[in-house]
């Protein structure tokens, strides 16, 4: 089955500075990739996401890329603010399948 | 709009007892409704997926016994955790895939249930 590693569990930065999230997935028919943002006892919500048609979509500060070839994608948040600070998880979705199997989580900090 | 409630947000009940989460799309059609739990700084593990009218599928190692998903319409699910046990508390969340989504996979996600088990 789908399998999706998330790097690095931990992230610190100072505010102002970009954070960059990493997750493979070892499916290739995976062809929908949400990030989700969580904050602590609070639903996932979903930030962006990327089907599997394009290489790159952004949202004000917030990008991800994804590289089907080598089965991986990545979130990038710039100009960070310490409202980002939260856990962040990639998902990996099959058309068909219903199932949508998510990274361990990244637990972002931004510095004031 | 794609709006899922959960109720109750949180229960805490003693060991042995059953509890029951519903699972409500408020504002679309649900045909597939999936079932998370969530330990403290851990990921969503998927433990069922819901499909309306049909019994659920249940991931490896989730007693399907224990964890009784009942999908009765196109906007409500539920998840029945029967005899409860301290190692059951956790955060329970759901969420809902739409109706019109034939191809990928969006779902939205409900606030989630707090169980704690005494």
């Amino acid at each position: 089955g789908e399998n999706v590693e998330q790097h690095p569990s931990t992230l610190s930065v100072q505010e102002g500075d970009s954070a960059v999230i990493k997750c493979t997935y070892s499916d290739s028919a995976s062809n929908y990739f949400p990030w989700y943002k969580q904050e602590l006892g609070k639903r996932p919500q979903l930030i962006i996401d990327i089907r599997s048609n394009v290489g790159e979509k952004k949202d004000q500060r917030i990008a991800v890329t994804l590289n089907k070839t080598a089965k991986h994608f990545s979130l990038h948040i710039t100009e960070t603010q310490p409202e980002d600070s939260a856990v962040y998880f990639c998902a990996a979705s099959i058309a068909g399948g219903f199932k949508t199997i998510f990274g361990a989580g990244t637990r972002l900090f931004v510095k004031a | 709009g794609a709006v899922v409630s959960q109720h109750p947000s949180w229960v805490i009940c003693k060991s042995g007892t059953s509890v029951k989460i519903e699972c409500r799309s408020l504002d679309f059609q649900a045909t597939t409704m999936f079932w998370y739990r969530q330990f403290p700084k851990q990921s969503l593990m998927l433990m069922a997926t819901s499909n309306e009218g049909s019994k659920a599928t249940y991931e490896q190692g989730v007693e399907k016994d224990k964890f009784l998903i009942n999908h009765a319409s196109l906007t409500l699910s539920t998840l029945t955790v029967t005899s409860a046990h301290p190692e059951d508390s956790s955060f329970y969340i759901c969420s809902a895939r739409a109706r019109s989504e034939l191809v990928y996979n969006e779902q939205f996600f409900g606030p989630g249930t707090r169980l704690t088990v005494l």
